[in-house]
């Protein structure tokens, strides 16, 4: 079975300030990690994944993220935030490669992120 | 465009009243997904379906139904049953065993 833990419902940070999201999950089989995000009253977009490869992800808008095993987390970050960032942020898990139940995606609670000027 | 089309954006529910909510894809995508969205709760699985003709539970599918009798589709009902039904749903949908695409969602609530 996988979870996730995104630790902190909202986080605040100026513009130009680093992004920090935390993102922790449990998995009994190798995982496939997503940073997904949401603007409001919108669906979800992409924005990045882990599937085994390279264990630090570069996604959109400037966001990256890196696959820490020993740690188990999935940390999203960004150099320096910009207004436009603001919205909600989900980490989600997948069994890798399994089209069975366990390959469902099992999303975090969600973590808002504020960028003020 | 390829995409998932979720109508309508915004629906409202008289006590007692089934409802559904439609989604459709055009990626030509084998699974699809309906979650359900609350404040503060993130996503939660309602019911999923890998293949035409079957479909699974989800971890809250009481007092909602679902059929796939075409790949493209995946329609959700939202029957009398469920007594809180007042929430953001989300349709999705996945071709291989990476990431989920989203429609943009419809807005449910009860009046």
């Amino acid at each position: 079975a996988q979870s996730v833990t995104q630790l902190g419902s909202h986080v605040s940070v100026s513009e130009g300030a680093l992004v920090l999201l935390r993102c922790n999950y449990s998995s009994s089989v190798p995982p496939y990690l997503f940073w997904y995000v949401q603007y409001p009253n919108q669906g979800l977009q992409l924005l990045l994944k882990y599937t085994s490869a390279a264990t630090l992800v570069k996604g959109i808008n400037g966001f990256e993220a890196e696959f820490k095993k020993s740690e188990t987390s999935f940390h999203l970050t960004k150099p320096s935030a910009h207004m436009s960032d603001a919205a909600e942020y989900f980490c989600a898990v997948s069994a890798a490669g399994d089209g069975g139940s366990q390959g469902n995606l099992i999303f975090g609670k969600g973590t808002k992120l504020s960028v003020k000027p | 465009d390829g995409g998932i089309t979720q109508s309508p954006k915004y629906l409202f529910r008289k006590e007692g009243q089934n409802v559904t909510l439609s989604c459709e894809q055009n990626l030509n995508h084998d699974a699809m997904y309906w979650y359900r969205q609350d404040p503060g709760q993130g996503l939660r699985l309602i019911y999923y379906s890998q293949i035409v003709n079957d479909f699974q539970k989800g971890d809250i599918a009481e007092g909602y139904s679902v059929s796939r009798e075409k790949k493209e589709s995946f329609p959700l009902t939202v029957t009398s049953a469920q007594k809180n039904p007042t929430a953001f749903y989300l349709c999705a949908t996945r071709g291989s065993w990476t990431e989920a695409f989203f429609g943009q969602g419809t807005r449910l609530t009860v009046v």
